[in-house]
């Protein structure tokens, strides 16, 4: 099975800007998640789809958004990219159902520089 | 609110046994995560407690205690490719999200 995919691995824009980043999820995963990955911050939660429904959202501004296709494929846009928005985008998917484990697979991400 | 706590950085010897905490205070728990990542690479999933005990798993073994909010990795006879970030990672009531720590950078020296 093709592991999570995202393009494009590697994106400079400059401030104002946006940008639309891609991940396509494990054959059959449903539910993909975005994270962000800063030096300072971390690993943390931007958003959840399933089903082409956004399921829980974390503490990031309205200029981060995304959306799911019906084919799961998942797309995050950020509008007016600021400086602060340089980091490794991950995206994560996983299955669904009554199995207790259901680990989210990681994708390589999309490495944003703002400049 | 959400809090995981890790140790920023650590070092061990190549084939000793090194143990990364991991303390977390969340609203809610649904399974507490380990993911190894690499430098320049995607976290990949190590183990998973949902239970109270130890999860054993190769060199690799995870403990969890959820009346403390405390969990473990022990990692034991490193080796150097064990040299890595591990994050810690808590599960929401409803299944849907991850928290995670702000990750322990593991350095193992010959």
């Amino acid at each position: 099975k093709a592991g999570v995919t995202q393009t494009p691995r590697y994106l400079i824009k400059t401030r104002g800007q946006q940008v639309t980043l891609s991940c396509s999820p494990i054959s059959g995963h449903r539910s993909v998640s975005w994270y962000q990955q800063t030096p300072g911050q971390g690993l943390q939660f931007l958003f959840e789809y399933f089903s082409e429904t956004q399921r829980n959202k974390g503490n990031f501004p309205g200029r981060f958004s995304g959306r799911q296709f019906s084919n799961s494929r998942s797309e995050m846009n950020v509008s007016t990219l600021e400086l602060g928005d340089s980091a490794l985008y991950l995206c994560a998917s996983r299955a669904t159902g009554t199995r207790p484990l259901n680990e989210q697979f990681f994708g390589p991400g999309t490495r944003l520089t703002v400049l | 609110g959400q809090n995981i706590d890790q140790p920023t950085e650590m070092t061990a010897t190549e084939g000793a046994i090194v143990q990364i905490n991991c303390t977390y205070q969340t609203s809610g728990f649904n399974g507490l995560f380990w993911y190894q990542q690499h430098a320049g690479e995607a976290p990949t999933f190590l183990s998973y407690n949902v239970l109270d005990g130890l999860e054993e798993k190769g060199r690799f073994s995870s403990f969890l205690s959820r009346s403390k909010g405390y969990s473990y990795l022990l990692l034991k006879e490193l080796q150097m490719k064990d040299s890595a970030s591990y994050l810690c990672a808590v599960r929401d009531n409803a299944g849907n999200m991850l928290t995670f720590g702000g990750g322990t950078r593991l350095m193992v020296k010959p």
